[in-house]
């Protein structure tokens, strides 16, 4: 995970009120990635971004949206329309020279 | 892309050999293996990578067999520090999703 950077670890929100997760780089990789896991299953991808200005939806998009507008920074909205928000989200990044994703510490959202 | 089978737990002593198997009986000839772990609450973490050679870095062993169709992760000394679950993926070469399943939970234990 180092170089990879998710904050805050927890976050707490009221049902119906949207909310955005950062995660940040330094590695220079160019592709970044979201991904969801509940407790005792493995993850599931959100929202994927191979260069800035784009990106593509993952296997579970809806309710969720994201942006790219910096090579550093892929931050994960969190909407009201997402029906069980309440989750484990994990951001990874991966670099052109390498096909290896590495993660960041992740960030628990939970909705009250 | 090829699905994996773990075995959904096992227990290692401390200071042995972790065998850690996986099965991928569909994998194509473009399916690189992957291993990652999670420690509880963290971040998954990269461990190994292989095509079908065997492979070793600091952390593993990789043991492929000729016809690819099943794996195996070693952890040459484990320590209490190694109890995670431990993920097998196959990745097709270009595509850069990794799909994860649930994993070996494995228990070092002193």
């Amino acid at each position: 995970d180092g170089g990879i950077t998710q904050s805050p670890k927890y976050l707490f929100r009221k049902e119906g009120q949207n909310v955005t997760l950062s995660c940040e780089q330094n590695l220079n990789h160019d592709a970044m990635y979201w991904y969801r896991q509940d407790p005792g299953q493995g993850l599931r991808l959100i929202y994927y971004s191979q260069i800035v200005n784009d990106f593509q939806k993952g296997d579970i998009a809806e309710g969720y949206s994201v942006s790219r507008e910096k090579k550093e920074s892929f931050p994960l909205t969190v909407t009201s329309a997402q029906k069980n928000p309440t989750a484990f989200y994990l951001c990874a990044s991966r670099g052109r020279a390498t096909d290896t994703q590495y993660f960041g510490p992740g960030t628990r959202l939970t909705v009250l | 892309d090829a699905k994996t089978t773990q075995p959904p737990s096992m227990d290692c002593a401390e200071g042995r050999a972790a065998n850690l198997p996986c099965n991928h009986s569909t994998i194509s000839g473009n399916e690189y293996v992957y291993w990652y772990r999670q420690i509880h609450s963290q971040g998954p973490q990269y461990i190994i990578h292989g095509l079908k050679n065997n492979e070793t870095n600091e952390m593993a062993s990789l043991i492929i067999t000729e016809d690819r169709k099943s794996s195996t992760l070693i952890l040459p000394h484990a320590t209490l520090r190694d109890t995670a679950v431990y993920y097998c993926i196959v990745r097709v070469d270009g595509d850069y999703k990794l799909s994860f399943g649930a994993g070996t939970t494995v228990t070092v234990r002193a």
